[in-house]
């Protein structure tokens, strides 16, 4: 079992829908998640963070985790074209000093106007 | 503003050749990390580096030799290139060790080994 998965996708969805990207993890004593985004051909830039279970929002973006069930989401309110990139999401394993993070391989998103 | 940069952005040798990819900011940022990036992977760390002469391995060292003489840069050396090594290869830094601390990527560099 890999230590973060996603589903690789496609997802396609049409523009001002929600789109809803899933990540599970292994390692049950991890402490914090990250979202990043990255354009075809580009680096990652980190989107959000989360550590407390529950959600956090930001702008059109919310994070979602779950400890209990090793669950970490990231939701998009009204998908723009934009948006079009794959997510990945990251993982801080022990010793969590956040140097060693662990990525899934993303899910690409396409958002189609 | 140059923030981060990479060097070369492609990249094109032959197996048993060495290679160093050059990373630089301009930040002071403490840590300074390399990644690969290949299909189905996502992003794997080789080394990371907490602050001048103090480096250490991440999840696939075996391969790469890095330094860090000064702040400001962090040369990934392959000292003996295998075609297995073929990737993208994406250098970060980060102020501090904190959750709040972002970590922010260059723009990559593309190694072939032929």
């Amino acid at each position: 079992q890999k230590e973060v998965e996603q589903n690789s996708g496609p997802l396609s969805v049409p523009e001002g829908a929600i789109a809803s990207l899933n990540c599970t993890y292994s390692d049950r004593g991890s402490q914090s998640f990250f979202w990043y985004r990255q354009y075809s051909g580009k680096s990652p830039e980190l989107i959000m963070f989360i550590y407390s279970n529950g959600d956090k929002e930001d702008g059109r973006f919310t994070a979602q985790l779950n400890k209990a069930s090793q669950y970490v989401s990231l939701l998009i309110r009204d998908s723009q074209p934009s948006d079009s990139a794959t997510y990945l999401c990251a993982v801080n394993p022990p010793p969590y000093n956040n140097n060693d993070m662990r990525f899934g391989a993303g899910t690409r998103l396409t958002v189609k106007p | 503003d140059a923030g981060i940069t990479q060097s070369p952005r492609y990249k094109i040798t032959e197996t048993g050749r060495q290679v160093t990819l050059m990373c630089h900011q301009t930040w002071s940022h403490s840590y300074m990390f390399w990644y690969r990036q290949d299909l189905g992977h996502g992003l794997r760390l080789i080394y990371y580096s907490a602050a001048a002469d103090i480096t250490d391995k991440g999840e696939v060292p075996d391969g790469y030799v890095v330094s860090r003489s000064k702040t400001e840069n962090f040369p990934l050396t392959l000292e003996s290139a295998t075609r297995s090594q073929t990737s993208v290869y994406f250098c970060a830094s980060r102020r501090g060790q904190g959750v709040t601390d972002t970590q922010y990527f260059g723009p990559g560099t593309r190694l072939t080994v032929l």
